[in-house]
């Protein structure tokens, strides 16, 4: 069984620039959520796809998007980046059982 | 106030200790609550979860729960430096709330040797 992975690890970019961010989720599951974890702190929770379409977002703006694809992979877009967006971003899935969420290693953003 | 407290420590054992690891919630919908561990520079990991109020065992892992004050705890007995980690609670309030977890800040572990 082939778990949770993420691209890149590391990436800086400077502030104003847009990234994209890689998930493939675990083999079976077919729901991705995205997390934001802010050194210290814990995950936030930024929003999750379901069959293509996003199912529920926590407090983050607009230019934070995403897709799902239909192999359940998704991408994470952030545009117009921030100082504060520099964190640890998380992917994680899950099954019928969407509270029980399986994450991925992470790619440490850093925004110059 | 924030949905979920969770005292940050750090919070230091000599090895063989028995942790305890507690959270409190705000919210009474909340319905599903995970316990994650995080090394330093990776991603969490689910250790348990439960539904209901009580205890759910696991191996040195005990998940306690009581609804009605609101509290959850994370045991460890027998502890092992490899047990050193950042412990993470999570809660989910099921139905409509989709899969959004709120996690606690996290307690930051050490077991000495």
């Amino acid at each position: 069984e082939t778990g949770v992975t993420q691209s890149p690890t590391h990436l800086i970019k400077t502030r104003g620039q847009q990234v994209t961010l890689r998930c493939s989720s675990q083999s079976g599951h077919n729901t991705v959520s995205w997390y934001q974890q802010a050194l210290g702190q814990g995950p936030q929770f930024i929003f999750q796809y379901y069959r293509e379409e996003e199912n529920g977002r926590g407090n983050f703006p607009p230019r934070f998007s995403g897709l799902q694809f239909p192999n359940y992979s998704s991408e994470l877009n952030v545009n117009a980046l921030e100082l504060d967006d520099s964190a640890l971003y998380l992917c994680a899935s899950s099954s019928h059982r969407v509270y029980e969420q399986y994450f991925g290693p992470g790619t440490r953003l850093t925004v110059t | 106030q924030k949905e979920v407290e969770q005292d940050p420590g750090p919070l230091s054992v000599p090895e063989g200790a028995i942790v305890s690891l507690n959270c409190t919630y705000s919210n009474s919908a909340f319905q599903y609550f995970m316990w994650y561990r995080q090394y330093s520079r990776k991603g969490p990991e689910l250790l348990m979860y439960t539904y209901s109020s009580g205890n759910k065992e696991d191996g040195r892992f005990t998940a306690q729960v009581d609804k009605s004050s609101k509290y959850i705890s994370l045991f460890i007995r027998d502890s092992q430096p490899s047990d050193s980690a950042t412990y993470l609670c999570a809660i989910n309030a099921g139905g409509t709330s989709y899969g959004k977890l709120t996690f606690g800040q996290g307690t930051i572990l050490t077991v000495h040797p």
